[in-house]
Order: structure tokens, then C-alpha cells, then sequence
């Protein structure tokens, strides 16, 4: 079975931190994907990595960078976290264009 | 951009019965997948149905797509107790997925 971590469940963090979640798979995905998800809004995509070393912006990644150095691996980084940016955050992997395994999310609280 | 829109936003059925979720989307697709999420937990894949395709069975599970009409429905038969989630529809474009904004079902026991 595919498994996605996501490195936290809850985070607490305060206006201006730069703040890092981090998302690794088991299963030699090449796409890799960052959502975060919003009552009334549903998922939106930050962020997504088709390969190492690459990335794609999805439809929201202002306020947001990231990171895929190996191919298990693929960070979300808030340069500078504010209130808005508080939300639960989904990783998710895939294979070519197959469905995609999520992890359990992040639920994140910028103070 | 969001593409799938799923009606109704909540429903509440009694155990053993049926719910019908409908997804409603706006541009040509390669395929259109459903996804579940129990509260508080990552979504998981239910099936995926391609745009060649009309119905797809899996389980419990039965999905419709129409794409003339840009829409699709999930039909969950003899429900459960544990059925209780938020259902989502996602279409493949671009190479990533469109999420909606989903159906919370609830199952009374």
C-alpha cells in the first residue's frame, strides 16, 4: 500500500515565521502535489512536482514556495506566515496519471 | 479554478438506503475521479471513471458520466454507519485534478 507522511498533524505557528511542512511517499511517485483545503472552498493546489528538482504552480501559490530535492521528498514552505494561511494542508503522490494517495493533512493555526 | 461542483452539499440518509451524489463540471476532461475523506483525515480514491466511458461499477459503489452534459453521479447503494464522510468529484486536466467542493453524507444509524 501507498503511504504518504505528512511530518505534522497540527502545527501552531506565529505571523512572520517562515514556516516548513514536509511530505514524503513510499512508493517512487514522480508527481507530487500540495493542496490546502478550506471550508466552502474545497481542495485548491499550491503547488505541484512533476520530478526532482521541478515544480509547477498550481492555481494559489502566492505565499507559498517549494522544494523537491529527491524524488520521496516534497516540502511546502511558508515564507511568511499569516492569519490567511491558516488551514488544513494535503499532500498527495501519484504515478503518471494515476489517482492520487493523499496523506492525513496538516492542520495549521498561524497565530 | 475549481471545476467539479458537487449537489447537494450535505445529505443525511438512514442506514440501507441510497445516496445519490451529483458532480457538475465546465470543460472536456480525460477522466473524472471520486475521492472520500473521513473528518479530520486525507482523501481516499473511490474510483475513476474515464471520459470514454458511461458507467463504472466497484462494489457498492456506481458511477454515471454524461459527458454531453458535463456531469457525472455517484450512487452508493445499502448505505452504512461508516459511509459518513464528505465525497468529492476531481476531473483531470492539465495534467493535475480539479477538486469541488463536496457532498458531506451522513448515515443515521
Amino acid at each position: 500500500d501507498v503511504k504518504v507522511t505528512q511530518s505534522s498533524r497540527y502545527l501552531v505557528k506565529r505571523t512572520g515565521e517562515k514556516v516548513f511542512l514536509e511530505c514524503v511517499q513510499d512508493m517512487d511517485h514522480e508527481n507530487m502535489f500540495w493542496y490546502r483545503q478550506d471550508p466552502g472552498l474545497g481542495l485548491r493546489l499550491i503547488y505541484f512536482s512533476y520530478d526532482v528538482k521541478m515544480k509547477e504552480k498550481g492555481d494559489i501559490p502566492e505565499g507559498y514556495s517549494v522544494s523537491r530535492e529527491k524524488k520521496e521528498r516534497f516540502s511546502l514552505i511558508l515564507e511568511s506566515a499569516s492569519t490567511n494561511q491558516t488551514s488544513m494542508y494535503l499532500c498527495a503522490s501519484s504515478f503518471d496519471n494515476q489517482p492520487q494517495h493523499f496523506g492525513d493533512g496538516t492542520r495549521l493555526s498561524i497565530l | 479554478s475549481q471545476q467539479g461542483e458537487e449537489d447537494p452539499q450535505a445529505l443525511s440518509i438512514q442506514e440501507g438506503e441510497n445516496a445519490t451524489m451529483n458532480c457538475s463540471y465546465k470543460t472536456s476532461i480525460n477522466n473524472l475521479q471520486w475521492y472520500r475523506q473521513n473528518s479530520g483525515r486525507g482523501l481516499v480514491h473511490l474510483i475513476l471513471i474515464r471520459s470514454n466511458e458511461r458507467e463504472k461499477h466497484s462494489g457498492r459503489l456506481r458511477v454515471t458520466l454524461d459527458t454531453s452534459k458535463k456531469s457525472s453521479s455517484l450512487l452508493i447503494t445499502a448505505s452504512r454507519a461508516a459511509d459518513t464522510a464528505s465525497y468529492f468529484c476531481a476531473t483531470a486536466e492539465r495534467g493535475y485534478l480539479f477538486f469541488g467542493t463536496g457532498t458531506r453524507l451522513t448515515v443515521i444509524p
